[in-house]
């Protein structure tokens, strides 16, 4: 079965405790993406990786890292996460652009 | 700027009702418009519009996409209280790395 995978689903964590999330496809697709989704913002993206070894920021990546050492995984770093990243986060992937995105089921971060 | 902006931003009614929800964008080298539907975990897909004036249906629901007024519009006839949702209207646009923009979304809710 075509699926993202995102763990963990929910996290409660403290100011500053390094926290990765992680995501992984298996449907060998190309692009993954991290996006957060806020009331009223609807969904930004965070980062993006185009394969491979090539990730970029997207629209709000203060206070994230990522990486893309291998095709299938594209993990979500907070290295010192605040507050204000209190959020649900998506992690999706395509096979290329112009082709269906596919969504992982979500993870609710809080961060006290 | 890019942005895709939705309206209304909620709507609430009654089952059996036709609602009609708008998306209109501001994209550069825009490549195509996406539907999605979140209840309440990961937005699944529901169309892809890239032609403008070409009607895309599945079941009860149907979008069209004006690329001269830049806006699109999803339909969805003789509502269920399965409808209840946000829709979310994303952009892709042809960037460097294909870009997808998301809207605020529409929380529509279905009542019997």
């Amino acid at each position: 079965e075509a699926q993202v995978t995102q763990n963990p689903r929910y996290l409660i964590t403290v100011t500053g405790k390094k926290l990765t999330v992680t995501c992984s496809q298996n449907m060998n697709h190309e692009y993954m993406s991290w996006y957060r989704q806020d009331p009223g913002l609807g969904l930004r993206q965070i980062y993006y990786s185009m394969n491979v070894e090539v990730t970029d920021k997207g629209d709000v990546p203060e206070g994230y890292k990522v990486s893309r050492k291998e095709k299938r995984n594209f993990p979500l770093i907070l290295e010192s996460p605040s507050p204000n990243q209190t959020s649900l986060y998506f992690c999706a992937s395509s096979r290329q652009s112009g082709n269906t995105i596919y969504f992982g089921e979500g993870s609710w971060l809080t961060v006290v | 700027e890019d942005k895709v902006v939705q309206s209304p931003l909620s709507l609430v009614v009654h089952e059996g009702d036709t609602v009609t929800l708008n998306c209109s964008y501001e994209v550069t080298n825009f490549r195509s418009l996406l539907w999605y539907k979140q209840e309440k975990k990961a937005p699944t897909f529901l169309f892809m519009l890239t032609s403008s004036g070409i009607e895309k249906k599945s079941g009860r629901l149907s979008s069209i996409l004006d690329k001269k007024e830049l806006f699109s519009i999803l339909n969805i006839t003789a509502t269920q209280t399965g409808d209840s949702a946000v829709y979310l209207c994303a952009v892709e646009a042809a960037t460097s790395y294909d870009k997808v923009i998301f809207g605020p979304g529409t929380s529509l809710s279905v009542i019997p």
